[in-house]
């Protein structure tokens, strides 16, 4: 069975980094084909792609903010962390982070619940 | 980058009635060496993570009611939902996961009439 669970602070000020980790069972991201993505959705618009990283170490970035994200795996701990540094109100948002089947690297199956980031001094 | 553009923004369908979501991608997500649309839809509720319906364009997720259908190829994609019920009410996303950014879409908002 796989979970997934996303922890980080709930609220941050502008100008600080933001660090969230997701956390996982019943996968290893050492498996051939297998990934973990983030994403979010800032309240009231629509989901956003952010980045992913794969079992090789693949790490594809939005474009939009590739300056500002960092995202790092910890297979020994199940672990995927994403960063993203010179926090603004513009990132206020629920950020989800989710697995990729084997093959299918980017799409989505299984998702944690998501942890909503508010950006306020 | 691949643009993923869906319409309408919003629809209202009476229950029992047929929902019909249309997204189009700025290029072609078929691949050409095993024939697949990378193209997914997602169900996303208020207060709880998106859900996986169709992937590959038409293959049904496990769990998915058959009532959910996915079609299209290339650049122009649909999800119907055949007979809507109460629990269908959501934002559904088109996502492609050809190339990167795996963008989705801008949502489309289902309400029943």
């Amino acid at each position: 069975q796989i979970t997934l669970k996303e922890s980080g602070p709930t609220m941050v000020k502008p100008t600080q980094t933001l660090t969230l980790t997701c956390t996982f069972t019943g996968f290893s991201l050492s498996t051939s084909g297998v990934a973990v993505g983030w994403i979010r959705q800032p309240p009231g618009k629509a989901l956003e792609w952010l980045a992913l990283v794969q079992w090789d170490d693949n790490k594809p970035y939005s474009p939009s903010l590739k300056n500002r994200l960092t995202i790092t795996k910890d297979p020994s701990k199940n672990q995927v962390v994403l960063t993203l540094t010179n926090m603004g109100p513009v990132d206020t948002a629920t950020y989800y982070c989710a697995h990729s089947p084997v093959g299918s690297v980017g799409l989505y199956d299984y998702w944690g619940q998501g942890t909503l980031v508010t950006v306020s001094s | 980058d691949i643009v993923m553009t869906q319409s309408p923004d919003s629809l209202a369908v009476s229950l029992g009635e047929r929902a019909t979501i249309n997204c189009k991608s700025s290029q072609s997500v078929l691949y050409s060496s095993n024939n697949k649309n990378y193209l997914a839809w997602y169900q996303h509720k208020p207060g709880q993570p998106p859900k996986l319906l169709i992937y590959w364009a038409s293959a049904r997720q496990s769990g998915v009611p058959d009532r959910f259908s996915g079609s299209g190829s290339g650049t122009d994609f649909t999800l119907t939902i055949s007979s809507l019920q109460a629990e269908d009410a959501a934002v559904y996303y088109c996502q492609q996961y050809y190339s990167s950014p795996k963008d989705f879409g801008q949502g489309t908002k289902l309400e029943i009439k």
